[in-house]
């Protein structure tokens, strides 16, 4: 039990061009996704915290308007990168809190992006 | 505001010897700890975790981890290391207190080696 997808595993796109990432929680239900973003020999950066049927919560630092989340139902969540650059590409990880459960969080397997 | 230190980048171990990664965090309040393991080009894997009670925890694949309030610290050990156990491992600290807010070390890199 407690399994979150992601999907696309791996995203190759054009810069200037926008992609978007699912993250779904299969067994469960989760009102709160996270949503990570890891670069190379790094630990994970928080991005944003996901909240069905509102607006997400953003970190310090990342740009709203360049990573739209949508949380548009208890098990699914997007994040989408709009006018993709080189710099953007990196390892995105979402996570899933379970409804009812403890405070543990259940990640999906992350998506590659690569902006060319 | 809570953080957590992982003081090994990088630990090599030879296959069969005990292993511990060392986790120290810091918080004013009650917290939850957390030890994650992740592969390459994979997510994260929970291994175990505390949320009270017994301070010694157990988790999947052999691993376990002792609370230590006192010395603030969540050490994750293994006694016998497999060739497979090679992954980067993240510990991570939440409170309930702070809206359950992940904060994630910057991660140790265990390998294993034949």
């Amino acid at each position: 039990g407690a399994v979150v997808s992601q999907h696309p595993s791996r995203v190759i796109c054009k810069s200037g061009t926008s992609v978007k990432i699912e993250c779904r929680s299969l067994d469960f239900q989760a009102t709160t996704m996270f949503w990570y973003r890891q670069f190379p020999k790094k630990s994970l950066m928080l991005m944003a915290t996901s909240n069905e049927g509102s607006k997400a919560t953003y970190e310090q630092g990342v740009e709203k308007d360049k990573f739209l989340i949508n949380h548009a139902s208890l098990t699914l969540s997007t994040l989408t990168v709009t006018s993709a650059h080189p710099e953007d590409s990196s390892f995105y990880i979402c996570s899933a809190r379970m409804d009812g459960g403890t405070d543990t969080q259940y990640f999906g397997p992350g998506t590659r992006l690569t902006v060319l | 505001a809570q953080s957590v230190t992982q003081l090994d980048s990088q630990v090599p171990v030879f296959e069969e010897a005990p292993v511990e990664l060392r986790c120290n965090y810091s918080s004013s309040v009650s917290v939850y700890l957390f030890w994650y393991v992740q592969y390459p080009n994979q997510g994260l894997q929970l291994l175990l975790k505390y949320l009270s009670g017994s301070t010694l925890v157990k988790g999947i694949n052999g691993f376990e981890a002792e609370f230590n309030k006192s010395q603030t610290s969540f050490h994750l050990r293994k006694p016998s290391v497999h060739i497979s156990d090679t992954a980067e491992y993240f510990c991570a600290v939440s409170s309930p207190n702070t809206g359950n807010q992940f904060y994630f070390g910057t991660g140790t890199s265990l390998t294993v080696i034949p």
